[in-house]
């Protein structure tokens, strides 16, 4: 069973902080990894990727990656509150394919307050 | 959502009553995926193709079937539709495993 689990929240930080945002996979084999953000009502969009073991930034975003401890997180610097919104986590454990199935956490809620 | 567009936006169906709902892309893809999202539970995989004339099952397939009509086109048919099957539907593309989704906007259905 390929497990992503995810801080549920809600997670609210104040203008110009740091959020910081938690992943969990199960399946120790997965490859890559994804963050995806989703507003209310709307669908998700991919803000990051990473696949190797490190950090990855992008702008005010930065993935972290620890394979040996299955473990993946997104640091949000400098929060606007247009950041607020739901984070998923997803993980693609295919390897050995050409096939990228991703499964998904449940999500965690960030409120970014003025 | 430019490059991928699902219809309709909004259904509510009877239970017991069929439909299917629509999803298109314009990006030359080969993995399309339906997946659902309910409150609390996250999106789950429905069933995927991973190129032009195959299909297969995700997490959770039952009450649902799929046709990829051909490389744009991966629609997902509820024959007898059940009020468990209120949610909302996603459907993905992907260039390839390394990439992520690029997701349409989605069909909200209440079944009642």
């Amino acid at each position: 069973q390929k497990e992503v689990e995810q801080n549920s929240g809600p997670l609210s930080v104040p203008e110009g902080a740091i959020a910081s945002l938690n992943c969990t996979y199960s399946d120790r084999g997965s490859q890559s990894f994804f963050w995806y953000r989703q507003y209310s009502g709307k669908s998700p969009e991919l803000i990051m990727f990473i696949y190797s073991n490190g950090d990855k930034e992008d702008g005010r975003f930065t993935a972290q990656l620890n394979k040996a401890s299955q473990y993946v997180s997104l640091l949000i610097r400098d929060s606007q509150p247009s950041d607020s919104a739901t984070y998923l986590c997803a993980v693609n454990p295919d390897r050995g394919s050409t096939l990228g199935r991703l499964y998904f956490g449940r999500g965690t809620q960030l409120t970014v307050w003025p | 959502n430019a490059g991928v567009t699902q219809t309709p936006k909004f259904q509510v169906l009877k239970t017991g009553q069929s439909m299917t709902l629509q999803c298109a892309q314009d990006m030359n893809h080969n993995s399309m995926y339906w997946y659902r999202q309910d409150p609390g539970m996250g999106l789950r995989l429905i069933y995927y193709s991973a190129s032009e004339g195959t299909t297969d099952k995700g997490e959770v397939p039952n009450g649902y079937n799929v046709s990829r009509l051909n490389k744009r086109e991966f629609s997902l048919r509820l024959e007898s539709a059940a009020p468990s099957q209120t949610s909302v539907y996603f459907c993905a593309i992907q260039r390839d495993r390394d990439y992520g989704y690029t997701f349409g906007s989605g069909t909200r259905l209440t079944v009642v």
